[in-house]
């Protein structure tokens, strides 16, 4: 079956510059997440979209923006890398009917 | 608003022993819950979960969970630990169908000891 696809897999940038992860979601699956995990650290929720529209917002920094286009797949895109971004970010993807999120492997961002 | 608390950042059990890693949640609607395994260095598999069914779940490698409403909690349990269970357990709640997001507790790290 198909899964929540991530890229890059691995990413490493400098400080002050921007990175843009990608997610493409489960096919038919209208809702998508994305999740931030730092070292030692539970995920901790950043944003979600709903049929291309933002439909709930959590811990994202300013610096960071996101959205989904007309293929439902999202891209988030973070801008004057800090140390402490370095982390894994995960998406994840959703439809009502089973009720539960499904998530792609990652992708480690290391900010040098 | 919905969180859960797992006590116990770090469990140690011996190999063949009874693993039980503690979940309370707290939530302002029936929740569904679900327990997370995070491997070193790997994404998040879903080990097993509860949406208002039965509340008695079984998940893969031997883990059940069990829902007890009157206490809040949804506890994960394997009878006999192996070697390969050594991870990072999460547990999760969200509000159900149509708002899935999930908010996850701190972890649990068990250590099998051989």
């Amino acid at each position: 079956a198909a899964g929540v696809i991530q890229s890059p897999r691995h990413l490493i940038k400098e400080k002050r510059e921007t990175a843009t992860l990608k997610c493409y979601p489960i096919p038919r699956h209208d809702t998508v997440y994305w999740y931030q995990q730092g070292p030692g650290q539970d995920p901790q929720f950043l944003i979600s979209f709903y049929e291309k529209m933002q439909s709930d917002k959590g811990s994202i920094p300013d610096r960071f923006s996101a959205q989904q286009f007309s293929d439902y797949h999202s891209e988030l895109n973070m801008s004057s890398l800090e140390l402490g971004d370095s982390a894994l970010y995960f998406c994840a993807s959703s439809w009502a009917g089973p009720g539960e999120l499904f998530f792609g492997e990652g992708s480690r961002l290391t900010v040098l | 608003a919905q969180s859960v608390t797992q006590l116990g950042s770090h469990v140690s059990v011996s190999e063949g022993a009874l693993v039980l890693l503690r979940c309370n949640y707290s939530s302002s609607v029936p929740p569904y819950l679900f327990w997370y395994v995070q491997y070193p260095n790997q994404g998040l598999q879903l080990l097993l979960k509860y949406t208002s069914a039965a509340t008695l779940v079984k998940g893969i490698n031997g883990f059940e969970a069990e829902f007890k409403k009157s206490e809040t909690s949804f506890h994960l349990t394997k009878p006999s630990a192996h070697m390969s269970d050594a991870a990072e357990y999460f547990c999760a709640v969200s509000l159900g169908r149509g708002n899935e997001k999930l908010t996850f507790g701190t972890g649990t790290r068990l250590t099998i000891i051989p």
